[in-house]
């Protein structure tokens, strides 16, 4: 079953509004989660590294207050999307790590503005 | 940083016969090297992933082949099913940090 999970699979908001995603690793303790924006038919972007009880480190040309990421707990990401606008509509992908596995990834959050 | 280059960016191939994706790699750091299958709606799921210090690993139909002089590594899927049918990506870094992601192979098997 699914380790990580993402939450919602699935939002339209109107812009000019902000979006909240949830990313929770579901039975172990991450202490570093990745955020990923894949647009249709392309690949998977680093957009930042979300470290748990510290600043996210966010890859070159990421908006660091567009993309709002808090890592409150061991198993809990939060990334707003900030005053969202057409432009942000974008499959977004989160990942953890887990101790002496490979990276588990999200089933993603589909974010359409309108 | 690390930048990962991915070819082709389409294979057909018809039902039975063998694929093969080709990807490089820049950052002679990198020790992690996975590929995922992504199907349409859906995360990246890893299908199989090789270490540096291995040059091939093999895993029923599917398996990879490093080669860290030249910075290539390789999927291969033999008797190909159309389940195969999907977007496959590579990817390179450290298994606990971050990976970065070519830019994709989208896999079609003809009937």
């Amino acid at each position: 079953g699914a380790v990580v999970s993402q939450h919602p699979s699935w939002v339209i908001c109107k812009s000019g509004t902000s979006v909240k995603i949830e990313c929770r690793s579901l039975d172990f303790q991450a202490t570093t989660m990745f955020w990923y924006r894949q647009f249709p038919k392309q690949s998977l972007m680093l957009m930042a590294t979300s470290n748990e009880g510290s600043k996210a480190t966010y890859e070159q040309g990421v908006e660091k207050d567009k993309f709002l990421i808090n890592h409150a707990s061991l198993t809990l990401s939060t990334l707003t999307v900030t005053s969202a606008h057409p432009e942000d509509s974008s499959f977004y992908i989160c990942s953890a790590p887990k101790s002496n596995q490979p990276q588990h990834f999200g089933d993603g959050t589909r974010l359409s503005i309108l | 940083g690390e930048n990962v280059e991915q070819h082709p960016s389409t294979l057909s191939v018809q039902e039975g016969d063998s694929a093969v994706i080709k990807c490089t790699y820049s950052d002679s750091a990198s020790n992690y090297f996975p590929w995922y299958k992504q199907e349409l709606g859906k995360g990246p799921q890893l299908i199989i992933d090789i270490r540096s210090n291995v040059g091939e690993k093999k895993d029923q139909r599917i398996a990879v082949t490093l080669n860290k002089t030249a910075k290539h590594f390789s999927l291969h899927i033999t008797e190909t099913q159309p389940e195969d049918s999907a977007v496959y990506f590579c990817a390179a870094g450290n298994r606990d940090d971050k990976i970065i992601f070519g830019k994709g192979t989208r896999l079609h098997i003809l009937p």
